[in-house]
């Protein structure tokens, strides 16, 4: 079975910290994204990576930057936390480009106060 | 733009049959998933279309018009355990999924 693993699964941080939110997956795979989930707005892509030290932006990418130094983690960095920003955030890879199938972590539930 | 539109709330009783529609405008069109997320559960994968016509896996089936730009899901001989938010996403130019905002459906016995 494909395993995404998100480093936690709740994080309280305080307005200005630099937040790192970890994923890791152990299959393989290419592609990894972020997207956070807001109550009505579904699922929002934040950013992906196609490759190791490869990035686009989605949709919603102000605020947030990314890092994926190795091919199984890929990390979201909010680098000065807003209450904005509070969310659930969803890690998810699939095996390559042209993405039908993606596996999703369990998500971090992310409360900036 | 993009966007998708499903509806934001379904209610059916066990052993009904329901179906959850998508309207999509997108650029780069490849195919139409749809996703399963339990309260406080990540999303699992149900099922892609990427040519017209109809998928069946199990209880459940989805149907993709592109023509329309529009794609259903049908859940059969609903269970308790189908009470569920259900996503369709668009996969375009074959990299990224986006996403409609979901719809919630309710079982009731």
């Amino acid at each position: 079975d494909v395993k995404v693993t998100q480093s936690s699964r709740y994080l309280v941080k305080r307005t200005g910290e630099k937040v790192f939110l970890e994923c890791v997956q152990d299959m393989d795979h290419e592609n990894m994204f972020w997207y956070r989930q807001d109550p009505g707005l579904g699922l929002r892509l934040i950013y992906f990576s196609y490759d190791v030290k490869m990035k686009e932006k989605g949709d919603i990418p102000e605020g947030y930057s990314v890092s994926r130094e190795k091919k199984e983690r890929f990390s979201l960095i909010l680098e000065s936390a807003s209450t904005n920003q509070t969310s659930m955030y969803l890690c998810a890879s699939s095996i390559s480009a042209g993405v039908n199938i993606q596996y999703f972590g369990a998500g971090t539930r992310l409360s900036v106060l | 733009g993009q966007s998708l539109e499903q509806p934001s709330e379904v209610t059916a009783v066990e052993g009904a049959i329901v179906q959850i529609n998508c309207t999509y405008q997108t650029s780069g069109f490849y195919g139409l998933s749809w996703y399963q997320q339990h309260d406080g559960g990540a999303p699992t994968f149900l099922s892609y279309n990427a040519l017209d016509g109809l998928e069946e896996t199990g209880r459940f089936s989805s149907f993709l018009s592109r023509s329309d730009s529009y794609g259903y899901l049908l859940l059969q001989e609903l269970q308790m355990k189908d009470s569920a938010s259900y996503f369709c996403a668009v996969n375009q130019a074959g990299t990224a999924l986006i996403f409609g905002k979901g719809t919630t459906l309710s079982v009731s016995s």
